[in-house]
């Protein structure tokens, strides 16, 4: 079974400064595709980024970048020049596309607070 | 707005009811996703449906029931309600049944309250 571990429950942040999240998964799958999604106090889940396994470049998002390391099933986000809208709950989340369903398998999140 | 719909936002119920919610996907999105968030068990995936039929079922009670219909809506129907199953239930949609490069794009989600 898949599995992804997000280590850091919270984390603070002061805006305009750098900020990464982390996450880890498992798998034994050589093709999948992970994600970032954000919740902010509304409750939507919008996503963030998105990251084919089989690309060695990392994805970019305006000020959001994720660095991918597949070796060490590793999947850091980062944020930069945080702003106080970028508070909320980040969740990692994966597909495994040789399932043969592709249901989001969810992290339990970081949850960020950006301070002013 | 990621254009998918749910109905109701709330819902306030008791013990060993039976509710309904409703999602519409976006335009053009054949593919519709249950998922469940509760604060001891995070976000789990419920079931997914593509174009009318069932297409994979991951942790969902038999107490639970979903279908879509001609017009691509979907509904999930939680009956024998317990206190347990109070939680924010989300609605996804993406565009292939599967297609793994397909992004899902989550509705408001519904809160069901169950006293």
């Amino acid at each position: 079974a898949q599995t992804v571990t997000q280590s850091q429950p919270e984390m603070s942040v002061q805006e305009a400064e750098t900020v990464t999240l982390s996450c880890t998964y498992d798998t034994s799958e050589s093709n999948y595709y992970l994600f970032w999604y954000k919740q902010p106090p509304s409750r939507q889940m919008i996503l963030v980024i998105r990251q084919e396994a089989y690309k060695q470049q990392n994805a970019t998002e305006n000020r959001f970048s994720v660095n991918f390391q597949k070796a060490a099933k590793s999947f850091s986000l980062k944020i930069s020049d945080s702003q106080l809208g970028d508070t909320a709950m980040y969740f990692c989340a994966f597909i495994n596309s040789g399932a043969g369903s592709y249901q989001l398998t969810f992290g339990k999140g970081t949850k960020l607070s950006v301070i002013p | 707005d990621s254009g998918v719909t749910q109905t109701p936002k709330h819902l306030i119920t008791a013990t060993g009811q039976r509710v309904t919610l409703r999602c519409s996907p976006r335009s053009g999105d054949l593919s519709v996703y249950w998922y469940q968030q509760s604060l001891d068990q995070g976000l789990q995936f419920l079931i997914q449906y593509y174009n009318g039929e069932e297409r994979a079922k991951g942790n969902i009670l038999e107490r639970f029931s979903a279908q879509q219909f001609p017009d691509l809506h979907s509904e999930l129907n939680l009956s024998s309600l317990e206190l347990g199953d109070s939680a924010l239930y989300f609605c996804a949609s993406s565009v292939g049944g599967g297609a793994i490069a397909d992004t899902q794009y989550f509705g408001p989600g519904t809160r069901l309250t169950v006293l």
